[in-house]
């Protein structure tokens, strides 16, 4: 596609359960980038993948959170029993590799009730 | 660890007013400095960067320049315009690493007729 892709736009889940977060990254972009807004706050950095290395994974704030990305393409944020303060918009972007210009995604805004 | 402080908005100016948004930064060794939009409805955006001391950058009639003794990377325009209205985030990539971005909180900018 032109730009990266998000969905759900919009996930209203009840306390305790489960969520997938979905992010398509421009084709032929090797690295891709998940950033957590929460309201009134700055972008936070969750977790970063470059090609088949290692992923960067320091931003992740508690391990009910967990990405996983195929190869160069499509990559899926999980969020196990899910917590109000998960409440947030949550932005995935991706490079053509590592230090280039970040293009971003219209985020999934996830409300936790 | 790394660190973004931008001035708090709202900020509300008429339009052909002088912008400033003030932003300085907290790292090690020499990040890369960027300022993102995000407009009414739309996705974050680059707007500008600079990746050295004194480096300026510039796009739209913004401009910013890196200021390695004052730790500081302040976004100014001449005359701001209504289509300037959007929120605006100043961030950082540290040198080296996953070049994940460390935002500011944003300052919402509001240009009146």
């Amino acid at each position: 596609g032109a730009g990266v892709s998000q969905s759900p736009s919009n996930k209203v889940t009840e306390k305790g359960k489960d969520v997938e977060l979905r992010c398509d990254p421009i084709s032929g972009h090797t690295a891709l980038y998940w950033y957590r807004q929460r309201l009134g706050q700055g972008l936070e950095f969750l977790i970063y993948f470059q090609g088949n290395s290692a992923p960067d994974k320091s931003g992740l704030p508690s391990d009910r959170f967990s990405a996983e990305r195929t190869g160069e393409s499509v990559s899926t944020l999980t969020i196990q029993r899910t917590q109000q303060e998960d409440s947030a918009v949550y932005l995935c972007a991706s490079s053509s590799r590592s230090g280039q210009k970040q293009f971003f995604g219209p985020g999934t805004r996830l409300t936790v009730l | 660890g790394d660190s973004v402080t931008q001035m708090e908005g709202p900020v509300t100016l008429s339009e052909e007013a002088f912008l400033t948004i003030n932003c300085t930064y907290t790292a090690t060794g020499y990040p890369s400095l960027f300022w993102y939009v995000q407009y009414p409805g739309e996705g974050l955006q680059l707007l500008l960067k600079a990746t050295k001391a004194d480096d300026k950058g510039s796009n739209k009639g913004f401009e910013a320049t890196y200021r390695k003794e004052t730790t500081s990377f302040h976004l100014e325009k001449g005359s701001v315009q209504v289509s300037d209205s959007a929120v605006y985030f100043c961030a950082l990539s540290a040198q080296g690493g996953s070049e994940k971005l460390v935002f500011g909180k944003g300052t919402k900018l509001t240009v009146n007729p």
